[in-house]
């Protein structure tokens, strides 16, 4: 059974500081996503991660894929508050356009003013 | 707004009850999912159809259904309810035909609550 852990589960930061967030997963696959959802909100798709090696960036936002290591990163890049939300990964089981999306835990990310 | 819309927003029923949440998908996708997410559980895949077909299941109870109409709204369907099944509930969509780019766009949710 494919679990997928995130770390940490709740991060808080100052503004203007970098940190990471990490996604592992245990079987292998080499579709990943990550979403953003707000208080009392939908999940808001970020980034859509399809091969190994697989970079995208979007603001101060950047996420990574490491297949071999089944390991996603989520870097952030001096946070501002408007980046305050619970973040999820999701790695697909992709089978001829079906898709199973299992989720981590979320990391709750509060920003510091 | 992801272009996907679930209704009701809110449900409030008693245990034992029976209740049918509904989606409509972004034009033009022929996907649909259903997710519950809870405290305990987490987020969770339930079921997904294509076209009105069911393709993928999940962790869906035998008491929970759901179908897909030739108009692709799908609507998921809740029997028997127990204190447990409160959640949010959320319908995503996407395009899913033979690409590999399969990005789901979700719902606002329904919330529901069993009492």
């Amino acid at each position: 059974e494919l679990k997928v852990e995130q770390n940490p589960l709740f991060l808080s930061m100052q503004e203007g500081k970098n940190y990471t967030i990490y996604c592992n997963y245990s079987t292998t696959s080499d579709r990943l996503y990550w979403y953003r959802q707000d208080p009392g909100k939908s999940l808001e798709s970020l980034f859509v991660l399809l091969s190994n090696g697989a970079v995208k960036q979007e603001g101060r936002l950047m996420a990574s894929l490491d297949t071999k290591a089944r390991l996603s990163t989520l870097h952030i890049t001096a946070a501002v508050h408007d980046l305050s939300a619970t973040y999820f990964c999701a790695v697909g089981d992709f089978n001829f356009g079906n898709e199973k999306l299992t989720f981590g835990t979320g990391t709750r990310l509060t920003i510091i003013p | 707004d992801s272009g996907v819309t679930q209704t009701p927003k809110h449900l409030i029923t008693a245990t034992g009850q029976r209740v049918t949440l509904r989606c409509s998908p972004r034009s033009g996708d022929l996907s649909v999912y259903w997710y519950q997410q809870s405290l305990d559980q987490g987020l969770q895949f339930l079921i997904q159809y294509y076209n009105g077909e069911e393709r993928a299941k999940g962790n869906i109870l035998e008491r929970f259904s759901a179908q897909q109409f030739p108009d692709l709204h799908s609507e998921l369907n809740l029997s028997s309810l127990e204190l447990g099944d409160s959640a949010l509930y959320f319908c995503a969509s996407s395009v899913a035909g033979t690409g590999n780019v399969n990005e789901q766009f979700f719902g606002p949710g329904t919330r529901l609550t069993v009492l």
